[in-house]
């Protein structure tokens, strides 16, 4: 079975500073990721996903994701933050083979400074 | 643009009353799910959809009960509501393999059980 881990329940930046978020998954193949954010009061909406091909992938509201098998990871990053940008980052593995159902990590709750 | 819809945002119940949360898609998604986020424990799978008048059991089916009688509608029924069930509910939907598709999130029902 996979499983997904977010270290970090809460991450602080300052407006303007680099943020990476982390995620380590656990599955047997390759998996197919996904990074979902959640702003206040809302419900999930898609940032990116991986599943093949070039390993850097590009999302929306200016987010970037980069898969490593080796490290069994797909940290989230973006290179200059907004205040806007606060609210609950998802990281979740899905699998092939008929599998259905996606595991989500618990959430790293963004934090943004004036 | 695609909509997934729960029929309220916000909920009060009182303990033992008969709780329904329905959650419309428009989308013609063969899945649909309902999710449960707590503080903490990121969202947990209660019941998924796979097909009308199919469900599949989640990690945390206890207590619940679910209907889809029609495609784009996935009701989920709390026969008799405690207070352990307060929480915030999140329905979804996905064509094809959910394990690799986007899911679709509506904008979530918090319930209350007083």
């Amino acid at each position: 079975a996979q499983s997904v881990t977010q270290p970090d329940i809460h991450i602080t930046v300052s407006e303007g500073a680099s943020l990476e978020l982390r995620c380590n998954y656990s599955y047997g193949a390759t998996p197919y990721l996904f990074w979902y954010v959640q702003s206040p009061g809302q419900g999930l909406q898609l940032l990116l996903k991986y599943f093949s091909g070039d390993t850097l992938v590009q999302g929306i509201k200016g987010f970037e994701a980069e898969f490593k098998r080796s490290q069994s990871s797909f940290n989230l990053r973006k290179p200059s933050v907004h205040w806007s940008d606060a609210a609950e980052y998802f990281c979740a593995v899905g699998a092939t083979g008929g599998s259905y159902i996606p595991t989500f990590g618990r959430g790293t709750s963004l934090i943004v400074h004036p | 643009d695609v909509k997934v819809t729960q029929s309220s945002r916000y909920l009060v119940k009182r303990t033992g009353e008969k709780v329904f949360l329905e959650c419309v898609q428009d989308m013609d998604h063969e899945n649909m799910f309902w999710y449960r986020q707590d503080p903490g424990l990121g969202l947990r799978l209660i019941y998924f959809s796979y097909d009308v008048k199919m469900k599949e059991k989640g990690d945390i089916p206890e207590g619940y009960s679910v209907s889809r009688e029609k495609k784009e509608r996935f009701s989920l029924i709390l026969e008799s509501a405690s207070t352990n069930q307060t929480s915030m509910y999140l329905c979804a939907s996905t064509s094809g393999g959910a394990g690799t598709d986007t899911q679709y999130f509506g904008p979530g029902t918090r319930l209350t059980v007083l």
